[in-house]
């Protein structure tokens, strides 16, 4: 079972600076990975799937780099609506399992 | 817009049954695979199961596999979670969302809360 780790479990910005969120993975996973953003009291949202693609209605200040067993989440510039909780989530091939990260928090400094 | 909504939440004492459900509009309900998540209080993501578009495929979470079951009604655009022998680490927040390209979901709906207490 492919386990992925994120780092770190807390980022404390401020609003304007850049946040790196980094995702690892035990094995490779390709380019299947995505990102999703978690406010609280509300549903995910879906931010990068196959590493580096944005969602629809994603703002172009969120971008998603990585292959393999390395991937990284930039937000090149922290607006408010942006401190969220974010989880790097893959899928296994056999048996098939969606699997998700424990998830980085972005909070105000 | 692809709307998803979850409902059939409740508390359940453990070893009972609930069934969850969540109606989809706004997309062709038949072309797309479904999956179930969980978030238990103040925890992270789970994914539970996913039915195939066409439900020829259904795959579990271990935890689950033999209590659980997925099902859709195409005539209804509606995905269901058949729980049973509930326990209380089945407490959380479920969530339907729709597959994108086999590998990650790209809509949820806003959950609905099971809390398995006696």
């Amino acid at each position: 079972e492919i386990v992925l780790t994120q780092s770190p479990a807390t980022l404390s910005l401020s609003p304007g600076e850049r946040a790196t969120l980094s995702c690892r993975a035990s094995q490779s996973v390709s380019t299947s990975l995505a990102w999703y953003q978690q406010k609280p009291g509300q549903a995910p949202r879906l931010v990068i799937y196959d590493a580096s693609k944005r969602a629809t209605g994603i703002p172009p200040r969120f971008s998603g780099s990585g292959s393999g067993t390395d991937f990284t989440l930039t937000i090149s510039s922290l607006e408010p609506e942006d401190f969220a909780v974010y989880y790097c989530q893959q899928r296994s091939n056999w048996p098939f399992l969606l699997t998700f990260g424990p998830g980085t928090t972005v909070d105000i400094k | 817009q692809v709307q998803l909504v979850e409902s059939g939440g409740g508390v359940v004492q453990p070893g009972k049954s609930l069934r969850l459900s969540c109606a989809a509009s706004g997309f062709t309900f038949s072309g797309f695979g479904m999956h179930w998540v969980r978030q238990a209080p103040g925890k992270g993501l789970e994914w539970v199961a996913v039915i195939w578009h066409d439900g020829s495929r259904k795959y579990y979470i271990d935890s689950v596999k033999g209590r659980f079951t997925v099902s859709r009604d195409i005539s209804k655009n509606t995905v269901y979670l058949q729980m049973s022998d509930l326990r209380v680490e089945d407490t959380a927040v479920y969530y339907c969302a729709r597959d994108l390209m086999e590998r990650s979901v790209d809509k949820w709906g806003p959950g609905t809360l099971v809390i398995v207490s006696s």
